[in-house]
């Protein structure tokens, strides 16, 4: 069974970090691209950021472009999104996803993790 | 990137046919077929419904199906059923290799 377990999130001051991360199982992490997607309370829903099985290949969205950055150790299994300078809308519910294997598109997605930005 | 526009409600009867429409650019939807589909459910996370514009993943209902022409892509669900109410997001891949979302449409199975 397919699973992604997210973690790292929760409250943080702004301007603060913090490191998201996806912990694969199920299927073999090192063959699929990822992606992190995230949704503000009661909003929809908000591409952030792609990289490729092998991390050859990066893009972001521009609302997080320099301050947000996706990797991944394929040897852990793990997807991470490291967020700096966060902002008061950078508050919501993060999701990582995966894509179709060689298509477009999520066919697994995580729980999701809250990440709470206030003083 | 500006969001897909999507209707934000939409209501059907149980065993009618309904169909969202989400409507981009020639920059994403019209510019490749890699337009998809989420239902969305309070409190669960999207599950994929229908991807690279016609197909459904493994498990999907049959009542589901997807469309394109041009700038708008379509989601249609047939034999409406009380479970269908849920909250559908569309998505497109994009000229500049992002992605980006549709601002949903909540249906209502009155």
């Amino acid at each position: 069974e397919v699973q992604l377990v997210e973690s790292g999130g929760g409250l943080v001051q702004p301007g603060g970090s913090l490191r998201l991360s996806c912990v694969a199982s199920g299927f073999t992490f090192s063959s699929y691209s990822m992606n992190w997607v995230r949704q503000a309370p009661g909003k929809g829903l908000e591409w952030l950021s792609y990289i490729s099985s092998s991390s050859r290949t990066i893009n972001q969205a521009d609302s997080v472009k320099g301050r947000f950055t996706i990797s991944r150790d394929n040897a852990k299994n793990t997807l991470y999104l490291q967020m700096n300078s966060l902002r008061d809308d950078d508050t919501a519910l993060y999701y990582c996803a995966r894509d179709v294997y060689g298509g477009y598109g999520n066919d697994h997605w995580g729980q999701g993790i809250l990440v709470s930005v206030s003083s | 990137q500006s969001a897909l526009t999507q209707p934000a409600s939409m209501s059907g009867s149980p065993g009618q046919t309904v169909t969202i429409s989400c409507t981009g650019t020639s920059s994403d939807v019209g510019a490749y077929n890699y337009v998809s589909w989420y239902q969305q459910h309070p409190g669960n996370a999207p599950k994929l419904v229908i991807y690279e514009v016609t197909n459904r993943p493994s498990g999907i209902s049959d009542r589901f199906s997807g469309s394109k022409s041009g700038n708008t892509a379509s989601l249609t669900i047939s034999g409406l059923q009380a479970e269908d109410e849920a909250d559908y997001y569309c998505s497109s891949y994009t000229t500049t290799s992002t992605r980006v979302f549709g601002g949903g449409t909540k249906l209502t199975v009155v």
